[in-house]
């Protein structure tokens, strides 16, 4: 069964430094996510990724984060100083439609440790 | 903004007993729901998924029920197994919000053999 995979599965780095998370979408999904979740806490939406461009993002997202679809497969999820409180589980999707239709395949996370 | 309510973070229930989770949400937007399932050290797995034009929907041991009155949706786990241990999300989305989940806090089940 296809599934999304994300690497590394544990990332730990120093305040300040910059951390690029990878995922790979299922192969014929064509809309692509990021959530993360604070330990203790709900998912919360990142951002939204659709022909190349980002189509939706929350107030969570602001100037630090970035994504990309570098090839065809891989989706980088970049945080470019990280802070104490980047600290969470992140969490790649992707589904086949997008508009809140269909569900959203969840990849195993990448627990982000920023000390 | 917590958008989507699930206000009970554990439940235990016995083998082959009902499982009840509750989930309630505020914005009258919403109108296409799902349930996750999450293992620890794993991501979200789907469940079940209802759309608003529904009061029900049904997949072998998993119903969910839906009422938009009082903006609450429900998942009943019959019979529940040791399996089911996890925690559960509920996510809503709606079509003229794009195309995020809004997820609730989860609450934990524990099945008890």
């Amino acid at each position: 069964e296809p599934e999304v995979t994300q690497t590394p599965s544990h990332q730990v780095t120093q305040m300040g430094q910059e951390v690029i998370l990878r995922c790979v979408p299922i192969s014929n999904h064509l809309y692509f996510y990021w959530y993360r979740q604070i330990l203790g806490q709900k998912v919360e939406f990142l951002v939204s990724f659709y022909n190349n461009e980002i189509s939706e993002k929350s107030e969570i997202f602001d100037d630090q984060f970035s994504v990309e679809r570098p090839d065809g497969s891989n989706f980088t999820l970049k945080i470019r100083s990280t802070k104490l409180e980047d600290s969470a589980m992140y969490f790649c999707a992707s589904s086949e439609s997008g508009r809140g239709r269909g569900e959203q395949f969840f990849g195993p996370g990448t627990r982000l440790t920023v000390l | 903004d917590q958008q989507v309510k699930q206000n009970s973070p554990s439940l235990s229930v016995q083998e082959g007993r009902i499982s009840i989770l509750n989930c309630d949400y505020t914005n009258s937007m919403f109108d296409y729901f799902l349930w996750y399932k999450k293992y620890p050290a794993e991501g979200p797995t789907f469940l079940i998924s209802i759309s608003s034009i529904k009061d029900k929907n049904e997949d072998g041991r998993f119903t969910v029920f839906l009422n938009k009155s009082a903006k609450h949706l429900s998942l009943h786990i019959v019979p529940s197994q040791p399996g089911d241990s996890a925690v559960y999300f509920c996510a809503a989305s709606a079509v003229f919000m794009g195309n995020q989940f809004y997820f609730g806090t989860g609450t934990s089940l524990t099945v008890i053999p």
